[in-house]
């Protein structure tokens, strides 16, 4: 059973870049779709995007000009990082694998907190 | 963009009784492509149904999903105690990928 564990800051500064890995256990990066969802204090879930195995990535239009997600293969880890933030950006942020044949996501990192505040 | 229209937003029920989720999608969604997730207070999304009907490893029966179109329901047949949480509905139809507002389902 694949695991995920996101790691970062928990605190970015208002114009600067959220930068968080989520690494994965018990399971090769070499397939999948590799996703980030957010959900802001009290609030629902937003997708954010996901990066394929292959590099390939595809983004939430409201977030595009801001995110860019990466894959590194030999460290079985993804990446996001999210430029230019304000406190809107304040969520809980989840990583998650796609299961391609369900259409859903099967796995789900436990989430990280991450504050956009002075 | 399919906005997923969650309802009610809050379900209040006795142990035992059937709670019924509504999700309602703004243009047709596949049904290959409707999920819900179950929600625990400071827990991850852990998945409960995919396709719409089909239930995932772990989830007990008690949990049925059905519809079709724009109209999906999540369905729990007797209220568990465990079973207090947010729900959320996602479509995959059509990029960007969406999730539903939530439903609050909690014992009274």
């Amino acid at each position: 059973q694949v695991q995920l564990q996101e790691s970062g800051p928990g605190l970015v500064k208002p114009s600067e870049t959220l930068s968080l890995t989520c690494t994965v256990s018990a399971g090769s990066i070499n397939s999948y779709y590799w996703n980030w969802v957010r959900q802001p204090p009290g609030k629902g879930l937003e997708w954010i995007g996901y990066v394929h195995h292959s590099g390939s990535a595809n983004y939430n239009p409201s977030l595009k000009s801001r995110v860019t997600m990466s894959v590194d293969t030999p460290k079985n880890r993804f990446s996001l990082n999210l430029r230019s933030v304000t406190t809107a950006d304040t969520a809980v942020y989840y990583c998650a694998k796609w299961h391609e044949s369900w259409n859903a996501y099967d796995c789900w990192g436990q989430g990280i907190l991450v504050t956009v505040s002075s | 963009e399919i906005v997923l229209t969650q309802s009610p937003g809050t379900l209040s029920l006795s142990p035992g009784e059937r709670a019924t989720l509504s999700c309602r999608a703004s243009q047709s969604v596949s049904s290959s492509h409707l999920t819900w997730y179950q929600q625990k207070p400071g827990q991850a999304p852990r998945l409960l149904i995919y396709g719409a009907s089909s239930r995932a490893t772990g989830t007990p029966d008690r949990f049925s999903g059905t519809g079709s179109g724009t109209d999906f329901t999540l369905t729990i047949s007797g209220l568990e105690p465990e079973d207090v949480a947010v729900y959320y509905c996602q479509q995959y139809s059509s990029l960007p990928l969406t999730f539903g507002g939530g439903t609050k389902v909690e014992i009274k």
